[in-house]
């Protein structure tokens, strides 16, 4: 089942801070957070895998609460870099990942 | 991270003709999988290539209309074939590494 990601849509300012929320129906082995900007392929930017391990860049945080089967990407005092579409993937098993609808971010100077 | 070469980037195709993308990584690799993103839209897995074995489809994908080819660890073919308009999309390549996965650039394909 594809998770379900929120919001769908969010516009900053620089320097402000978002929150973007990603859930999923079935048990899961990992989530990864994906940025992609337009025309472009989408870029790795965390993974949390269940038992609390992450790995990612590290101006960007994230959340990962199996029992929930939850995970919220932060992202903090944001930057123009920062806009294009992010994307929540998730991995049940020895698989590709089931990617969400996307939130799409914009930032404004 | 792996380096993908993927080609065509781009294609405008003829309905009921048939499209080869490739896939080259500059890594061996034992799975790779593809991804197909409508404009607007999220990525949906196609299918997973193992080499050595038969490809892995999702449901809804089939392997007549998505051949696959995985010859060895760093390339992968991933045919569209008899294509209608409903086939214009983006197809991407992935590969997985030790933490996440990297994507190829993508093919952009129009059908007419």
């Amino acid at each position: 089942q594809q998770p379900v990601q929120s919001p769908q849509a969010v516009i900053l300012r620089e320097g402000e801070d978002a929150v973007i929320n990603c859930s999923s129906s079935k048990a899961l082995y990992s989530v990864h957070w994906y940025r992609q900007k337009h025309g472009e392929a989408p870029i790795f930017l965390m993974i949390l895998l269940k038992g609390g391990e992450q790995k990612g860049h590290d101006k960007i945080s994230a959340s990962f609460n199996e029992k929930k089967q939850q995970s919220s990407l932060y992202l903090t005092a944001s930057q123009l870099s920062y806009s294009g579409t992010y994307f929540c993937g998730t991995r049940g098993g020895a698989d590709g990942l089931t990617f969400g609808k996307g939130t799409h971010l914009i930032i404004q100077p | 991270s792996a380096v993908i070469s993927q080609k065509p980037s781009r294609d405008i195709c003829q309905r009921g003709t048939s499209l080869t993308i490739q896939c080259q990584v500059d890594s061996q690799v034992t799975m790779m999988f593809w991804y197909r993103q409508q404009p607007g839209q999220s990525l949906t897995l196609i299918a997973t290539a193992n080499q050595g074995s038969e490809a892995t489809y999702e449901s809804g994908f089939v392997i007549d209309k998505f051949p696959i080819s995985r010859p060895n660890l760093t390339f992968s073919t991933l045919t569209v074939s008899n294509m209608s308009p409903e086939d214009s999309s983006i197809y991407l390549c992935s590969v997985e590494e030790l933490y996440g996965y990297t994507f190829g650039s993508g093919t952009r394909l129009t059908v007419v």
